[in-house]
């Protein structure tokens, strides 16, 4: 069955460092998302991004983060200067239409530690 | 705004039991709905979702869910619990912006 992949699986990075997290979204999906997951609490919503453009974002998404689409098959999210409380896993996900039916399916999420 | 609430923070229960995690949502329209369950250190992985028709939708490992419109609920069971179904199991209301609420998620332990 096909999957979401994400790269890498768990990465550590200093304060004030930039990451980014890669993602190989399901090859016939159009919607792609970021979630985040602090440890031991609720998976919350940063963005979704269709043709090539962010349709939605939480309050979370902030300036220092960013999403791309490098080419056809990558999908990243770009923290520019990483803080302690960035520390989560992130999890990519996508779909093949908008909400509705279509139903969203996960990645294994990417262990993000700021230290 | 959407939310989804799960009340059970934690829920034990002995193997072989049945299993009941609750889920309420609040929408102001027809709801998504999913359960996703998450091993410790692991990603999420879709247990059954419900998006119209039949009320009582079956996923997999066993596990099924009710859609009750009146009383704003979706909940997850499975009559008889395994070792290995102890995990976090979480709600999620997804909506036709694509965005998904998650509950806050519920810790289920197994005792032999």
């Amino acid at each position: 069955e096909p999957e979401v992949t994400q790269t890498p699986s768990h990465q550590v990075t200093q304060m004030g460092q930039e990451v980014i997290l890669r993602c190989v979204p399901i090859s016939n999906h159009l919607y792609f998302y970021w979630y985040r997951q602090i440890l031991g609490q609720k998976v919350e919503f940063l963005v979704s991004f269709y043709n090539n453009e962010i349709s939605e974002k939480s309050e979370i998404f902030d300036d220092q983060f960013s999403v791309e689409r490098p080419d056809g098959s990558n999908f990243t999210l770009k923290i520019r200067s990483t803080k302690l409380e960035d520390s989560a896993m992130y999890f990519c996900a996508s779909s093949v239409g908008q909400g509705g039916r279509n139903t969203i399916y996960f990645g294994e999420g990417s262990w993000l530690t700021v230290v | 705004a959407q939310s989804v609430t799960q009340p059970d923070i934690h829920i034990t229960v002995s193997e072989g039991a049945s299993l009941e995690l609750r889920c309420n949502y609040s929408y102001g329209a027809t709801p998504y709905l999913f359960w996703y369950v998450q091993s410790p250190g692991q990603g999420l992985q879709l247990l059954l979702k419900y998006f119209s028709g039949d009320t009582l939708v079956q996923g997999i490992k066993g596990f099924e869910a009710e859609f009750k419109r009146s009383q704003s609920s979706f909940n997850l069971r499975k009559p008889s619990v395994h070792w290995s179904d102890a995990a976090e199991y979480f709600c999620a209301a997804l909506s036709n912006a694509g965005k998904s609420t998650f509950g806050d998620g519920t810790t289920l332990t197994v005792k032999p």
